[in-house]
């Protein structure tokens, strides 16, 4: 089987950094992923992590130690429209993506 | 505009009724998905499909229906739902069925309310 556990919120004030964090348990690891969904929207995909280390893509990096089956989302320099909630994924096994639960971010000015 | 769209948007039904999800994807993938939405919990996985040929089946209960005519078009075809059913269905495509890396391109889902 296969578990994922994130903060069900975090509150960051608009231009700080936030950083998510995902803790997994899956058979067969191959890569951490991380969605952005909106409200009323759909997701949409911000990063993959396939090897230790860190993956930055403008403001928003992302890092993995599969040694600790740990990841983090990094958010900088934070906007307003960050607002959102935020997914890990995993794939399982011949199983695609497995979800989190979210991690709701609220940007406060 | 992620190239998957899903319609309706939002869809009523009854316990009694039959209703059918369409999605369709202008991306050229060969992989579709379904997933079901509900408050306060993860995406749930519900079928896979890859070159129109079912994958996987969550153990979905029976009153949920796939139909994979092609590789652009995905139903969900309902009857008899439960009001418990009621979620965000949210489509999903990519390019192959991968494992990790695939990245998915989602449409922006129905909200079905069962009463």
């Amino acid at each position: 089987g296969q578990s994922l556990e994130q903060p069900s919120e975090v509150t960051a004030v608009e231009g700080a950094i936030v950083q998510i964090n995902c803790t997994y348990q899956t058979s067969g690891f191959y890569g951490l992923s991380w969605y952005q969904q909106h409200d009323g929207g759909a997701p949409t995909f911000l990063s993959y992590n396939a090897l230790d280390g860190l993956e930055e893509t403008g403001r928003f990096s992302s890092f993995l130690s599969r040694s600790d089956s740990y990841g983090y989302l990094l958010l900088q320099e934070l906007q307003m429209k960050d607002s959102a909630s935020y997914f890990c994924a995993v794939p399982s096994g011949n199983t695609p993506l497995v979800f989190g639960k979210g991690t709701r971010l609220s940007v406060i000015a | 505009e992620t190239g998957v769209t899903q319609t309706p948007r939002h869809l009523v039904m009854g316990m009694t009724n039959k209703k059918s999800l369409k999605c369709e994807q202008h991306l050229g993938h060969n992989a579709m998905y379904w997933y079901k939405q509900s408050a306060k919990k993860p995406l749930e996985l519900m079928f896979v499909y890859n070159f129109k040929e079912q994958t996987e089946n969550n153990s979905v209960p029976s009153r949920f229906s796939p139909e994979c005519p092609n590789s652009s078009h995905l139903f969900l075809h309902l009857h008899t739902l439960q009001p418990e059913d009621s979620a965000l269905y949210l489509c999903a495509s990519s390019q192959d069925l991968g494992r990790g890396g695939e990245k998915l391109f989602f449409g922006s889902g129905t909200q079905l309310s069962v009463l």
